[in-house]
């Protein structure tokens, strides 16, 4: 199984600033087609998990620009550059490279 | 637009088995390019994937659930079920369904939407 490991496991931002969330797997999710098998959710309190990234950066339809993913074969970052209140969730990231499926274990992002 | 809606019990006995059913709405669970998942979610903690219902026909389970688990779908009502067996504590969850992008290259992709999640408490 491809593990994958998130930190932190909390962060607390100010309004209007950065945040910045890692994301490593125990192998390479860049296949040779050159796509990163990896995405990214938001999970608000009380609801379902909803996917933000995909192939490692690309933004779902609808998704704010302030979410951006980078990175490539086993290390990644999703990076919201200006943190606004309804951001508040924990985040995931998710690799599809191979089964089983994981997830990282989240991480909680809150106001400061 | 997709929705998925999660049904079934909310309370099971330990050694009995669970069945929740996934209705798919706003589109048919034969298209072709997409999965149908299971994936749970202890209370507070994180997701774990149980398995996939793949549009050829075949299913993929978590090696850490295969001995217990059966997914399997139902196109005359547009819906996907779970079933898992020998249930225990350890089963506590919200359990949600999802559909999974499928891609040509390795078979499985991101999931996307999920349905709204059903607690599922196993308990005597």
């Amino acid at each position: 199984d491809i593990v994958v490991t998130q930190s932190p496991d909390s962060l607390a931002v100010s309004l209007g600033e950065r945040v910045t969330i890692n994301c490593k797997s125990s192998q390479s999710v860049l296949h040779s087609d050159n796509k990163n098998y990896l995405g990214w959710y938001q999970q608000k309190p009380g609801q379902p998990p909803k996917l933000l990234i995909y192939w490692a950066s690309t933004r779902k339809s609808g998704v704010p620009d302030r979410f951006s993913g980078s990175g490539s074969g086993t290390d990644f970052t999703l990076t919201i550059s200006s943190l606004q209140a309804e951001d508040v969730a924990d985040y995931y990231c998710q690799q599809y490279y191979s089964t089983p499926l994981t997830f990282g274990g989240g991480t909680k992002v809150e106001i400061k | 637009q997709l929705q998925l809606q999660e049904s079934g019990p909310g309370l099971v006995k330990p050694s009995e088995t669970l069945s929740l059913t996934c209705t798919v709405s706003g589109g048919s669970i034969s298209s072709r390019d997409y999965s149908w998942d299971w994936i749970r979610q202890p209370p507070g903690k994180g997701l774990e994937w149980i398995g996939s219902f793949f549009s050829g026909g075949s299913t993929f389970y978590n090696p850490s659930l295969k001995s217990r688990v059966t997914i399997f779908i139902d196109t005359s009502n547009n819906q996907f079920s779970l079933k898992l067996t020998s249930l225990t504590a350890a089963d506590t969850a919200l359990y949600y369904c999802a559909r999974g992008q499928e891609n040509a290259a390795l078979g499985k992709g991101w999931l996307d939407p999920w349905g709204q999640g059903t607690l599922v408490t196993v308990s005597s």
